[in-house]
């Protein structure tokens, strides 16, 4: 079984640029969720899909990322215009089961984005 | 608000030591806790998680974890490292009744010695 794929695996953009970031979560996943790692911290929460809709955007830091699961299949997060502070590791994690006491998250290999 | 402490940066140890690695959490009402390990250029892979019953967790690899409630640790543990195992693990919490995002610690780097 194939696990989380993120594409790409590193993007180097200048600030002001838009970035696309993508993930395909493991076949049959509804759960998917967006988390990223700024400057060595903590990884922190972005936001969660259930299918193709948003069940928990709390962690969304600004109106500059945009994601999105068209289909209830892959997700895309743009960052539009991205900014210093951006720069990071951006994980993709999903998981199959409904009830959360059960529930795993599996994650994909991150996306490593540098905004200069 | 649910928050989690790894309070070693790095912690190192020799082959065939005990390996310890701390984590401690704070979340209202009972958790759900996790230990993942990154590997160079690697994602985040699943070692165990706590979700009830017996305090000691076992999971992938060889690693364990304590689950104390009184003192809201769960440290994971390997009997005898290996120079594999050297990596950046992180602890993570999800409350009970606050849906499914996860809260992770800084991440604590291991490295084993030969």
């Amino acid at each position: 079984e194939a696990g989380v794929t993120q594409f790409p695996s590193h993007s180097v953009i200048e600030k002001g640029q838009t970035v696309t970031l993508r993930c395909d979560p493991i076949s049959g996943h509804d759960n998917l969720y967006w988390y990223r790692r700024v400057m060595g911290k903590e990884i922190k929460f972005l936001l969660h899909f259930v299918k193709e809709s948003k069940q928990d955007e709390s962690g969304m830091p600004n109106n500059r990322f945009l994601a999105e699961r068209t289909g209830g299949t892959y997700s895309t997060l743009k960052v539009q215009p991205a900014e210093l502070e951006d720069s990071g590791v951006y994980f993709c994690a999903s998981s199959q089961v409904a009830r959360t006491s059960e529930e795993t998250q599996y994650f994909g290999p991150g996306t490593r984005l540098l905004v200069l | 608000a649910q928050s989690v402490a790894q309070p070693e940066d790095q912690v190192n140890v020799a082959e065939g030591n005990p390996l310890t690695v701390k984590c401690t959490y704070s979340v209202s009402g009972n958790p759900y806790l996790f230990w993942y390990v990154q590997y160079p250029n690697r994602g985040l892979q699943f070692l165990l998680k706590y979700i009830t019953g017996d305090n000691l967790v076992k999971g992938s690899y060889g690693f364990e974890a304590e689950f104390n409630k009184s003192q809201t640790s769960f440290h994971l543990k390997k009997p005898s490292a290996l120079v594999s195992d050297s990596a950046l693990y992180f602890c993570a919490v999800r409350a009970r009744a606050a849906g499914n995002k996860l809260t992770f610690g800084g991440g604590t780097r291991v490295l084993v010695k030969p």
